[in-house]
C-alpha cells in the first residue's frame, strides 16, 4: 500500500517549545516538500528536497528546518522562532521534483500551539 | 507579492450547474497550470494539468481554458455534483524552462447543493 503518511494528525505544543513532524513515503520518489495551509490563504512552501542530503528554502522558511538524511523521509521542526506556528501541515513528494511531475500529498497534521 | 491570483474565495451552485473558477498569473515565464482538488481533512490531489500551448484541456467533467495573452486560466466543472463539493487550488510553475516549484493560488470553497 503506497503513500505518503503524515503523523501525527493532531499535535498539541506549548509556546516556546520546538516540535518535530514526521513525514513518510514509500513511493520511491525523489522531490519532497512541505507547505503550511491557512486558512483563506492556500499551500505556501516551507521547504523542498530534490533529492537526499539537500534541501532549498520556499517562500516562508523562517522559523522552520528539515532534514533529508533518507528517501523516504523528511521531517520538519517547528522552532520556537516560529512566530504563529500553528496551522495545518502537508507534506507531498513527486517522483523527480520537476517538470510536470505530480505532487502526491500526505493527509497534514494540524498543529495548534497553545 | 502574491504569483498567483485566485478567485472566487468561495462559491455555491446547484447540482448540475456550472461553477468557474478563474485564476490569474503574473509571471510569463510559468508553463504548466495544474488544479488541485482537497477534500476536507485531506491533502490535495491532482485533478488537471494544462500547458500554455493550447487553449483548453478537457477531462471527464472538469475543463480548463487558458488564456496566453490575457495570462488567466479557468477551471469548468461541468453538471456539478454535491461530491464535487471541495476547495479548488490553482497553481503553476516555470515547470519546462526552469523547473521551479509550484506556486498555489489561496483557494476557493465550492458548495454543490442539491
Amino acid at each position: 500500500d503506497g503513500g505518503i503518511t503524515q503523523s501525527p494528525k493532531y499535535l498539541f505544543r506549548k509556546e516556546g517549545q520546538n516540535v518535530t513532524l514526521s513525514c513518510e513515503q514509500n513511493l520511491n520518489h525523489d522531490a519532497m516538500y512541505w507547505y503550511r495551509q491557512d486558512p483563506g490563504q492556500g499551500l505556501r512552501l516551507i521547504y523542498y528536497s530534490q533529492i537526499v542530503n539537500d534541501f532549498q528554502k520556499g517562500d516562508i522558511a523562517e522559523g522552520y528546518s528539515v532534514s533529508r538524511e533518507k528517501k523516504e523521509s523528511f521531517p520538519l521542526t517547528v522552532t520556537s522562532a516560529q512566530k504563529n506556528p500553528t496551522a495545518f501541515y502537508l507534506c507531498a513528494s513527486s517522483i523527480r521534483g520537476g517538470r510536470t511531475d505530480t505532487q502526491y500529498f500526505g493527509p497534514g497534521t494540524r498543529l495548534t500551539v497553545l | 507579492q502574491q504569483q498567483v491570483k485566485q478567485s472566487p474565495q468561495s462559491l455555491i451552485v446547484q447540482k448540475g450547474g456550472i461553477p468557474i473558477i478563474n485564476c490569474a498569473y503574473e509571471n510569463t515565464a510559468f508553463d504548466y497550470f495544474p488544479w488541485y482538488q482537497q477534500f476536507p481533512g485531506k491533502g490535495p490531489a491532482l485533478l488537471i494539468a494544462i500547458r500554455p500551448d493550447v487553449s483548453e484541456k478537457k477531462e471527464g467533467r472538469f475543463t480548463i481554458s487558458f488564456n496566453k495573452s490575457a495570462k488567466q486560466f479557468s477551471l469548468h466543472i461541468m453538471d456539478s455534483q454535491p461530491g464535487d463539493s471541495a476547495t479548488y487550488f490553482c497553481a503553476a510553475s516555470k515547470a519546462y524552462s526552469g523547473n521551479t516549484p509550484l506556486v498555489f493560488g489561496k483557494g476557493t470553497r465550492l458548495s454543490v447543493i442539491a
